[in-house]
């Protein structure tokens, strides 16, 4: 079946400018997770969709990073005045259940590279 | 705060050895942790996991070990192959908002 799907690949943008990164989970899975991963870097959480319960937003790196969830399908994540450290592969990951200490598998998209210049 | 931590950051080995890649995690309420594959330009892909109900589990020439007692976790790899080169993360389940934690990776290169 098709997996986590991402969009765009790539995303070169000036600083100050608004990015609006996209995330297709895979069908049927509740569970949604976006992580950044910095170049040589682990991947750091930034937020959770738990069906449609209100996210947690408190790890995300700042005021200017929102991120919305229709029902239990596409994300979207988005940065407003765009600076030069937002710079970083942006993932997305999809579970079936989630849940705090899940043990379900989280299957990851390939990524959004996004680059500001 | 608890982390996921690993304690070699490369690792270089040679087509046909068997490869080695530790993990120390320290969130002892963790009970699931798993292992991913990163190629490059790629997002992680699933390797393996271990519940903390088990010491050992083995997949297709990997093998992931867990020592609850001094909190460590391996992945081991039998007869590593050039396509086995990538950066390997371990990842416990012990993010408080169900996320996973992730150490900085271990890069694997295997020479031909």
């Amino acid at each position: 079946g098709a997996g986590v799907s991402q969009s765009p690949s790539n995303k070169v943008t000036e600083k100050g400018k608004d990015v609006e990164l996209r995330c297709d989970p895979i069908s049927g899975h509740t569970a949604l997770y976006w992580y950044r991963q910095r170049l040589g870097q682990g991947l750091e959480f930034l937020i959770y969709f738990q069906g449609n319960s209100a996210p947690d937003k408190s790890g995300l790196p700042s005021d200017r990073f929102s991120a919305e969830r229709t029902g239990e399908s596409v994300s979207t994540l988005t940065i407003q005045r765009t600076q030069q450290e937002d710079s970083a592969v942006y993932l997305c990951a999809s579970s079936q259940f989630g849940g705090p200490y899940g043990t379900d598998t989280q299957y990851f998209g390939p990524g959004t590279r996004l680059t500001v210049l | 705060g608890e982390n996921v931590g690993l304690h070699l950051p490369t690792l270089s080995v040679q087509e046909g050895d068997n490869s080695i890649i530790n993990c120390a995690y320290s969130n002892s309420a963790s009970d699931y942790f798993i292992w991913y594959k990163q190629e490059s330009g790629k997002g992680p892909q699933f390797i393996i996991d271990i519940r903390s109900n088990m010491d050992k589990r083995q997949g297709q020439r990997v093998t992931v070990l867990l020592n609850k007692t001094v909190k460590h976790l391996s992945l081991q790899i039998a007869a590593t192959q050039p396509g086995d080169s990538a950066v390997y993360f371990c990842a416990e389940n012990g993010g408080s908002q169900g996320n996973l934690i992730f150490g900085k990776g271990t890069k694997l290169s295997v020479k031909p």
